[in-house]
Order: structure tokens, then sequence, then C-alpha cells
């Protein structure tokens, strides 16, 4: 079983603060990373898929790297607000295959 | 919009109970999962189906059962609840042939057995 492990485990910040957290993963046959925003009482979405080494997406203040000859991707907040108050979920999977591994979460909570 | 919704966001049941949680799918997707999530642990995959009436056993398949009898539904059945099966469930759906594999995901229910 491909283990993928996050930190850390939960964050407390102020507002306007700038966070990031980690996630490594196996990276032999990798095929791809997911980032996903889980909110309370919403349903988990999707934020990045990354596939490439040096890979780089944003999405307003976020952001993430890859990095999948050793193993991990950052994922960057600039600016927290409240509303970023979420677990984020990273995700692997090997090549063509549909066997995703989560890791157990980063949750983030943005004090006004 | 596209969604996934779940029976039930709360439930709570005893011991013995046969269970069911349903998740339905509007998006025409082959590919549908059931989690549990666990405090301290990541989502672990309990059973997964590519298509009405397969079914594949995830990591931790001991105690459950599924059921696709149509494409947008995939039942989860607990046959006889036990108080370690009280954990947030959630169900994915994905599309076939999408090789970034992007699941979404329903909104989860929470079950607690007493």
């Amino acid at each position: 079983i491909l283990n993928v492990e996050q930190s850390p485990q939960s964050l407390h910040v102020q507002e306007g603060d700038s966070t990031n957290f980690t996630c490594s993963f196996p990276s032999s046959n990798f095929y791809a990373l997911h980032w996903y925003r889980w909110e309370t009482a919403k349903s988990p979405e999707a934020l990045f898929v990354m596939t490439l080494n040096g890979d780089e997406k944003k999405k307003g203040r976020i952001s993430a790297t890859l990095n999948t000859k050793e193993g991990y991707s950052y994922l960057y907040i600039k600016g927290s607000q409240p509303e970023d108050s979420a677990t984020y979920l990273c995700a692997s999977h090997p090549y063509n295959n549909n066997d995703m591994r989560f890791g157990a979460g980063t949750r983030l909570t943005v004090k006004p | 919009d596209v969604k996934v919704t779940q029976s039930s966001r709360y439930l709570v049941k005893r011991t013995g109970e046969k269970v069911f949680l349903e998740c339905v799918q509007d998006m025409d997707h082959e590919n549908m999962f059931w989690y549990r999530q666990d405090p301290g642990l990541g989502l672990r995959l309990i059973y997964f189906s590519y298509d009405v009436k397969m079914k594949e056993k995830g990591d931790i398949p001991e105690g459950y059962s599924v059921s696709r009898e149509k494409k947008e539904r995939f039942s989860l059945i607990l046959e006889s609840a036990s108080t370690n099966q009280t954990s947030m469930y959630l169900c994915a759906s994905s599309l076939r042939g999408r090789t970034d594999n992007e699941q979404f995901f329903g909104p989860g229910t929470r079950l607690t057995v007493l």
C-alpha cells in the first residue's frame, strides 16, 4: 500500500498570514498528484491535478508545486482569509491505475 | 452543476442493524467509490465499481458490501453494523478514460453506531 503523508496535521494562522503545507508520496510509478479542499459540511472539491515534475499550478491566492523525483508537493496560500479554513487533502495515484491514495489532510484554521 | 449526493448527512444506528448508504451521481460517470475517513487517517477505499453490476474490493472491505444496479447509483451496505464502523463515509465518482482521475465527491454521511 502506498503511503501518502501530509504535514502538519493542523495549522492555525491569522488572517493575512501566508502559509504552506506538504504532501509526500511514493515517487515510484507515479502518475498524478491531486489537491482537494474540504470545507466543513461540504463535499471535497478539486483544487489542482499535477502530473509533471516541476509543475506549478495557481488558482487565485493558492498555488502548488510538484517534485516527482523526490516525491513531494507543496501547497501555498498567500494572505490567508477566514474562508480558506478547510481541510486540504492530497492524493496520488500510479500510472494507468484508478487507485488513488489519500493523505490524512492538513486542517487549516484562519482566525480573523 | 455536477452533483454527487448521499442519502443522509447524519445517521445513528444500533449495533447489529443492517445499514444502507446511498450515493447518486448525475454526471454519467462509470466509476464510483466508497471511502471512509477517520481522524488522523486518510480516506480509505472500501469498495469501488467500474460499471453497473461490477465491484472491486478496496483496502478495507471487511464488514461491508456494495450494490450497483444502475449506473448512477452506488450503495454501501453494512450487513451488521458494529461500533468500529462509526465513521464519515464519502462517495465519489469519476469518468472512465480521464487520465487525471479527478474524483467528484458527495458531502459525506457521518454514521454513528451505538
